[in-house]
C-alpha cells in the first residue's frame, strides 16, 4: 500500500546542474501533479497530467519539464538548476472524484547552491 | 493573484478547546473545498472536503463550514489534541474548462495545541 513514492528525499545541486525527481503511484490514478512549496507559502502547481501522454503547465512551469509515458510514473526534470528552484517538491495523484482530493508523496527537499 | 488566502499564519490553542482555522477565496467558480494537514518532513494529508452545494460537513472531531456569500470557509476541530499540531492548508477547485479539478492552495496556518 505504497501510495505515492518520491525519490530522492533530499538533494543538493550546483547551479547549472540537471536532475530528475522521480514520482510513482500504485493507485491507478489518471491525474498526477507536481507542486513546489516555498517557506511561508502555499503549494504552487508546476505541471500536471490527466493521463499517460498528456501533460500541461501549471502556475510556475518555467525551468521544469515533465513526461508521462505510463499511468504510474510522472518524473519532473530540472535542466539548468538555479537558486530560485530551492524548494520542497511534492508529487500527488488523484482520481476524478474531487471529494477525496489528492494523495501526496512525502516530498523532495532540493537545495541549489 | 492569491485566489485562496489564509490570513492567520499561526494559531495557538489549549488542549480540549476548539480550534478554528479560517480561509477566504476570491474565485466564485470554485465549487469544491478541501482541508489538508501537514506534519514536518511529510506530504500533506487529506482531512475533509465540502462541496459548494453544502454549508457544513462533519467527520469526527473535524467540521468544515462554507459561507458562499462571504466566500469564506472554516475548519473547526473539537476537542483539540496535541497531535493536531501541524500546518493546515485549505484548497479549492472547480471542474470547468481545462481545470480538471486542479487544487489552488492557501498559504497555510500553523496550529499549535498546548497540553
Amino acid at each position: 500500500n505504497a501510495g505515492v513514492t518520491q525519490t530522492p528525499k533530499f538533494r543538493i545541486l550546483k547551479i547549472g546542474q540537471s536532475m530528475t525527481l522521480q514520482c510513482t503511484q500504485d493507485m491507478n490514478h489518471n491525474y498526477m501533479y507536481w507542486y513546489r512549496q516555498d517557506p511561508g507559502m502555499g503549494l504552487k502547481l508546476i505541471y500536471y497530467s490527466v493521463g499517460a501522454g498528456i501533460t500541461d503547465k501549471g502556475e510556475v512551469p518555467n525551468g521544469y519539464n515533465v513526461s508521462r509515458s505510463t499511468t504510474e510514473d510522472f518524473p519532473l526534470r530540472l535542466e539548468l538548476a538555479a537558486p530560485s528552484q530551492t524548494s520542497v517538491y511534492f508529487c500527488a495523484s488523484s482520481s476524478p472524484d474531487r471529494a477525496y482530493g489528492y494523495t501526496f508523496g512525502s516530498g523532495t527537499r532540493l537545495t541549489v547552491v | 493573484d492569491q485566489q485562496v488566502k489564509q490570513n492567520s499564519p499561526s494559531l495557538s490553542v489549549q488542549e480540549g478547546r476548539i480550534s478554528i482555522l479560517n480561509c477566504d477565496y476570491t474565485n466564485s467558480m470554485f465549487d469544491y473545498f478541501l482541508w489538508y494537514k501537514k506534519y514536518p518532513a511529510e506530504g500533506p494529508t487529506f482531512l475533509i472536503s465540502i462541496s459548494s452545494i453544502k454549508d457544513k460537513n462533519e467527520d469526527g472531531r473535524f467540521t468544515v463550514f462554507l459561507n458562499k456569500s462571504a466566500k469564506h470557509l472554516s475548519l473547526h476541530i473539537v476537542p483539540s489534541q496535541p497531535g493536531d499540531s501541524a500546518v493546515y492548508f485549505c484548497a479549492a477547485s472547480f471542474a470547468g474548462g481545462t481545470s480538471y479539478g486542479k487544487l489552488t492552495f492557501g498559504q497555510g496556518t500553523i496550529l499549535t495545541v498546548h497540553p
